[in-house]
């Protein structure tokens, strides 16, 4: 099973900030990544697929990179409607599909 | 616009039975797989099974394996998820999600349902 581990839990950023969050695989997942966004109550939300491709009408402050165990989500400047947790998963070797435990981005 | 609205949840004791529904529209169902994915109160995302377009194809998390039986009727729009020997553990809400891609590999998932919320409890 491939273990996906997120850091940090917590990041506390300010409006208009650059926000770095990370996810690492316990094993190569190569660029099969996806990132993810849940505010409070919502259904989760596709940011980026292929580790680096944002989804339909996703603001160009988001971005991927990362390839085989290490990868990043940057939020290049933090708006209002960015506070949420985020959330990783690879799609590599199934099954599981498993998830990284999540990053949630507050105001500082 | 793709919509996914699931439904059947309830409170359930423990050992019993429940089956979620997921009715889908707008897109071509039987050209995606699909996914049960659940989220315990308060907790991150757990992946809990899939199925290809055909239905010939299914997988399972280790922790519903046996117990859980994903399905879908390609002539319902419909996906299904039978939940037997049902745990507290299992409380969650339980999202239908369609799978980003693929009809016969599992890959990213997009997009969610609002989910249906099942509690386990006696």
């Amino acid at each position: 099973e491939i273990v996906m581990t997120q850091s940090p839990a917590t990041l506390s950023v300010s409006p208009g900030e650059r926000a770095t969050l990370s996810c690492r695989a316990s094993q190569s997942v190569n660029s099969n990544l996806a990132w993810y966004q849940q505010k409070p109550g919502q259904a989760p939300r596709l940011l980026i697929y292929a580790a680096s491709t944002r989804a339909t009408s996703i603001p160009a402050r988001f971005s991927g990179s990362g390839f085989g165990t290490e990868f990043t989500l940057t939020i290049s400047s933090l708006q209002s409607e960015d506070f949420a947790v985020y959330y990783c998963q690879h799609y590599y070797k199934w099954p599981p599909l498993t998830f990284g435990g999540g990053t949630k981005v507050e105001i500082k | 616009e793709v919509q996914l609205v699931e439904s059947g949840g309830g409170l359930v004791q423990p050992g019993r039975s429940l089956r979620l529904s997921c009715a889908a529209s707008g897109f071509i169902f039987n050209d995606y797989a699909m996914h049960w994915v659940r989220q315990a109160p308060g907790k991150g995302l757990e992946w809990v099974s899939s199925i290809s377009w055909d239905g010939a194809g299914t997988v399972y998390a280790d922790s519903v394996k046996g117990r859980f039986t994903i399905s879908r009727d390609n002539a319902k729009n419909s996906l299904y998820l039978q939940m037997n020997s049902l745990k507290t553990e299992d409380t969650a809400l339980y999202y239908c999600v369609k799978d980003g891609y693929s009809a016969y590999d599992f890959s990213w998932f997009d997009p969610w349902g609002q989910g249906t919320q099942v509690i386990v409890s006696s």
